[in-house]
C-alpha cells in the first residue's frame, strides 16, 4: 500500500467524449506526476505538478490537462477522446523532486477504455 | 524511438535459477530506477542508482549502474515465484529531469 489512491478503477468512454480521472496523493507530498501506460508498454510521462503548478510536460497534446489542489488531490482531464487513449493511467506522488532521490509512490491506476 | 531498451522482453525460468535482465540506452542519465509492477497495481520502486559503476543489493537482487550511466542490470539469485512480475527501468534524463521508462521485462518464475 502506497497511500496513493485513484478513482475510478475502470472507465469506458466513447470516442469524442471527455474524461476526468482523480488521484489522492500521500499526505504532505507536494509533487504529483501522471503517466499513461498502454498495453505491453512502460509508463509514459504526461506531466507533473508541483505546488499546484505544472512543472514539466511530456509529448502529449493540449487536450491532456491537469489540476492539483491544496489537499494533495489532483485530476487528469482528457478532451476529445481517441481510441489510442485507451490505457492504464497512473498517478505518482513524491515529496519534492531531488534528482538523486525522486522516490515516487504510484497509485493502482485507472483503466480507461475508449470505444 | 525507445530511449530505454529492456531485454529480454519475456523470461520464464524455474524456481531456484539465477537470471539477469538489462536496461540499455545511448543516452546518459542522471540516475536510474528499477520498479516491479504486478497486475492491477502501479509500479513499486525497488532501487535508485545514481553514480556510474554503482552496485546496490536488496536481498537476492543486485542492481548495477553502468560506468557511463547509460545502462543498468538487475540480477536475481535463486529466483522465487514471488519474484514474478513486470520489471521496469526508468531513467532521469540529464537535460530536462524528465523520467523515461523502458517497456519492461515480464518475468515468470515457475514453482
Amino acid at each position: 500500500e502506497t497511500g496513493v489512491t485513484q478513482s475510478p478503477t475502470h472507465l469506458i468512454k466513447t470516442r469524442g467524449q471527455q474524461v476526468t480521472l482523480r488521484c489522492s496523493s500521500q499526505s504532505g507530498h507536494n509533487t504529483v506526476s501522471w503517466y499513461q501506460q498502454a498495453l505491453g508498454q512502460g509508463p509514459q510521462f504526461i506531466f507533473q505538478y508541483y505546488r499546484e503548478e505544472e512543472n514539466g510536460r511530456g509529448n502529449f497534446p493540449p487536450r491532456f490537462s491537469g489540476l492539483q489542489f491544496p489537499n494533495y488531490s489532483s485530476e487528469l482531464n482528457v478532451n476529445a477522446l481517441e481510441l489510442d487513449d485507451s490505457a492504464l493511467y497512473l498517478c505518482a506522488s513524491s515529496l519534492g523532486w531531488d534528482r538523486n532521490s525522486y522516490e515516487q509512490y504510484f497509485g493502482p491506476g485507472t483503466r480507461l477504455t475508449v470505444t | 524511438t525507445q530511449l530505454l531498451e529492456q531485454s529480454p522482453q519475456f523470461l520464464s525460468i524455474q524456481e531456484g535459477e539465477n537470471l539477469t535482465v538489462y536496461c540499455n540506452s545511448s543516452s546518459v542519465f542522471s540516475s536510474l530506477q528499477w520498479y516491479r509492477q504486478e497486475p492491477g497495481e502501479g509500479p513499486v520502486l525497488l532501487v535508485t542508482v545514481v553514480t556510474g559503476g554503482e552496485v546496490k543489493k536488496l536481498k537476492r537482487l543486485t542492481f548495477q549502474f553502468g560506468d557511463a550511466r547509460k545502462d543498468s542490470s538487475l540480477h536475481i539469485t535463486a529466483a522465487q515465484p514471488g519474484d514474478t512480475g513486470l520489471y521496469l527501468c526508468a531513467g532521469l534524463m540529464n537535460r530536462d529531469d524528465k523520467i523515461i521508462f523502458g517497456k519492461g521485462t515480464r518475468l515468470h518464475i515457475l514453482p
